[in-house]
């Protein structure tokens, strides 16, 4: 059981340049939901969505879109990077929307944006 | 708003040592409280979880009590081992719109040395 795959693991962007993170989750979950990991600031919600076809904006959403077009899979867009959007990302997934529900988290991709 | 305050790291130890990582939350409901780890190069994993006020969640000799009258949850062990070293996040989860709002501390991270 896979569980949480993120694609990919690291990447180096250029100022300006857009790219596309990969989420796909194999546990039939609703919802889905993609982080940022900043040093000493824990993790911040930039999007999520509630089910297939939706999305919501988090804590952090400028700059970043999102799709999810298909239940299992939640795309992070970058249109234009900047060096502030250099990070770990961490996408997860939910089974429901109740409050006992656990977090599962994919292993990061790291972003190096110079 | 919300929020989740954990005690500063780095936290060392030597094996078997005694450990106690401080957790305490602000919430104008009844958010469920989790502890979650991260170990090098992987995503965060749940430790444990508590849903209501006196409840003790338990896994791997972790435990941690729901306490509502000091807004606390901490985290302890007693007795730690090299493999726990790692990123310990305390969460606490409400409801917010379409579903629930996970809210994390900055992360506590722990060296157990030999």
């Amino acid at each position: 059981n896979a569980g949480v795959t993120q694609t990919p693991k690291f990447r180096v962007l250029k100022t300006g340049q857009s790219m596309t993170l990969l989420c796909a989750q194999d546990m039939n979950h609703e919802y889905m939901y993609w982080y940022r990991q900043d040093p000493g600031m824990g993790l911040r919600l930039i999007h999520y969505s509630v089910g297939e076809g939706t999305t919501a904006k988090g804590e952090v959403p400028d700059g970043y879109n999102v799709s999810r077009l298909k239940k299992q899979n939640f795309l992070l867009g970058l249109e234009s990077a900047a060096p502030s959007q250099t990070s770990v990302y961490f996408c997860a997934s939910s089974s429901d929307g109740t409050t006992y529900s656990p977090l599962h988290f994919g292993n990061g991709t790291r972003l190096t944006v110079t | 708003g919300n929020s989740v305050t954990q005690m500063e790291g780095p936290v060392t130890l030597s094996e078997e040592a005694f450990l106690t990582i401080n957790c305490t939350y602000t919430a104008t409901g009844y958010p469920s409280l989790f502890w979650y780890v991260q170990y090098p190069g992987e995503g965060l994993q749940l430790l444990l979880k508590a849903t209501k006020a006196d409840d003790k969640g338990s896994n791997k000799g972790f435990e941690a009590t729901y306490r509502k009258e000091t807004t606390s949850f901490h985290l302890e062990k007693g007795s730690v081992q090299v493999s726990d070293s790692a990123v310990y996040f305390c969460a606490l989860s409400e409801p917010n719109t379409g579903g629930f709002k996970t809210i994390f501390g900055a992360g506590t991270r722990l060296f157990v040395k030999a």
